[in-house]
């Protein structure tokens, strides 16, 4: 098993540019999750999703979207960037459906991204 | 009040002494708690799980859990200079989202 797969590694984008950025596990979980991590700092959570079409506004979803059409991947919008979502972005997974374990998270490796 | 609290450290502790992390939370009601390792540059890795008082062994790793006081600690036995790493604390709370809350992490440095 991969595990948790995140693309691309490292990206740099110019202001008021868009991008996607790509999250799959292989894990058969139901749970999916989008942080960010600024330098130092704690991670926050910024959408989250317990099933395919299902999806939640994390603490920071403002200058992001999400969308689930299938169990596997769980992709991440940024629109129109900012130097504030200059951040490392990281992807996980849980399976989520109850009993000790399933709410047991595996990370991404994570996206590097800077807004410049 | 933080729904779960670390002290940021940093934490030195001497290769070969017990360094001690400690973490505590705010919904009675949590479950599950979990121990992350985080190093530099690096994605957090699932380290420990618990889910019942008393402790949990697993090598060098001890996680303790007291409900009654709403704490859950972890004990490195042995530390190694690769134990530097930042360590978050999770817990899943019973009510709510069905989220993790992590604390903000500590900082241990391990000194050859």
């Amino acid at each position: 098993n991969a595990g948790v797969t995140q693309t691309p590694k490292f990206r740099i984008l110019k202001i008021g540019q868009s991008m996607t950025l790509q999250c799959a596990q292989d894990m058969n979980h139901n749970y999916m999750y989008w942080y960010r991590q600024d330098p130092g700092m704690g991670l926050k959570l910024i959408y989250y999703s317990v099933g395919a079409g299902i999806t939640d506004k994390g603490e920071v979803p403002n200058g992001y979207n999400v969308s689930r059409s299938t169990t596997e991947d769980f992709p991440l919008r940024l629109e129109l960037a900012a130097p504030s979502q200059t951040s490392v972005y990281f992807c996980a997974s849980s399976y989520g459906q109850g009993g000790y374990g399933s709410y047991e998270q595996y990370f991404g490796p994570g996206t590097r991204l800077t807004v410049t | 009040q933080k729904e779960v609290e670390q002290n940021s450290g940093p934490l030195s502790v001497p290769e070969g002494a017990i360094a001690s992390l400690n973490c505590t939370y705010s919904d009675r009601g949590s479950q599950s708690f979990f121990w992350y390792r985080q190093y530099s540059g690096k994605s957090p890795e699932l380290i420990m799980s618990i889910y019942s008082n008393g402790d949990k062994e697993d090598g060098r790793f001890t996680a303790q859990l007291n409900k009654a006081s709403q704490y859950v600690s972890l004990l490195i036995r042995d530390s190694q200079p690769s134990d530097s790493a930042t360590y978050l604390c999770a817990v899943f709370p019973i009510q709510g989202a069905q989220k993790l809350v992590f604390g903000q992490g500590t900082r241990l440095t391990i000194n050859p």
